[in-house]
């Protein structure tokens, strides 16, 4: 059965430090990986997937994410924190079956 | 191309009471996905439908039923709707039932049931 660990549920970072959300998932398969945002009161947005290509991938708004079979890690990082930024984070993994993790929330402290 | 949407946005419920949530995509999806998300769990998927005339069970279906009308219109009831349905609901399509392909969600109905 697959799953989806979010290593954190909470992250606070100062404005124009670098942010590191950890995703860690189990598969029995080749899986395909997603990371959501979700800012209050809206719908998901799609960040950026991995899908057996290259294993850095990079999304919208200077995200990106490297896949690490290894580790069975797909952590989030950016460079410079941003005040947009704050809302909460969703690591997905499909194979074909969905699965969420619970999420982590990202504070950016002015 | 307005992509997936949802009605109500809000809705209060007295307990006992029916209603269904309604969810339309103009994307062409085969896929269409119902959610329900409450605090600190994350998503989790109720029903779904990996193509037009099929409907499946996710993790969390009791006391949900579902429709997929046509293939863009998937509706989800609820018979009697009970305290514990409170939630955020996201209804979600993509293009077929394939690990590589992302989902793209409403925005939501944001239902109490008191």
């Amino acid at each position: 059965a697959q799953s989806v660990t979010q290593l954190d549920s909470h992250v606070s970072v100062s404005e124009g430090t670098p942010v590191l959300l950890r995703c860690n998932y189990s598969s029995s398969y080749s899986p395909s990986l997603f990371w959501y945002v979700q800012h209050p009161n809206k719908g998901l947005q799609l960040l950026l997937k991995y899908t057996s290509a290259a294993t850095l991938v990079k999304g919208i708004n200077g995200f990106e994410a490297e896949f690490k079979k290894s580790e069975t890690s797909f952590h989030l990082t950016k460079p410079s924190a941003h005040m947009s930024d704050a809302a909460e984070y969703f690591c997905v993994v499909s194979d074909p079956k969905v699965t969420f993790g619970t999420g982590t929330k990202l504070q950016v402290i002015p | 191309n307005a992509g997936v949407t949802q009605t109500p946005k809000f809705q209060v419920l007295k307990t006992g009471q029916s209603m269904t949530l309604q969810c339309a995509q103009d994307m062409n999806h085969n896929s269409m996905y119902w959610y329900r998300q409450d605090p600190g769990m994350g998503l989790r998927l109720i029903y779904y439908s990996a193509s037009e005339g099929t409907t499946d069970k996710g993790e969390v279906p009791n006391g949900y039923n579902v429709s997929r009308l046509n293939k863009r219109e998937f509706s989800l009831r609820l018979e009697s709707a009970a305290p514990s349905q409170t939630s955020v609901y996201f209804c979600a399509s993509r293009p077929r039932e394939r690990e590589v392909h992302g989902q793209y969600f409403g925005p939501g109905t944001r239902l109490t049931v008191t």
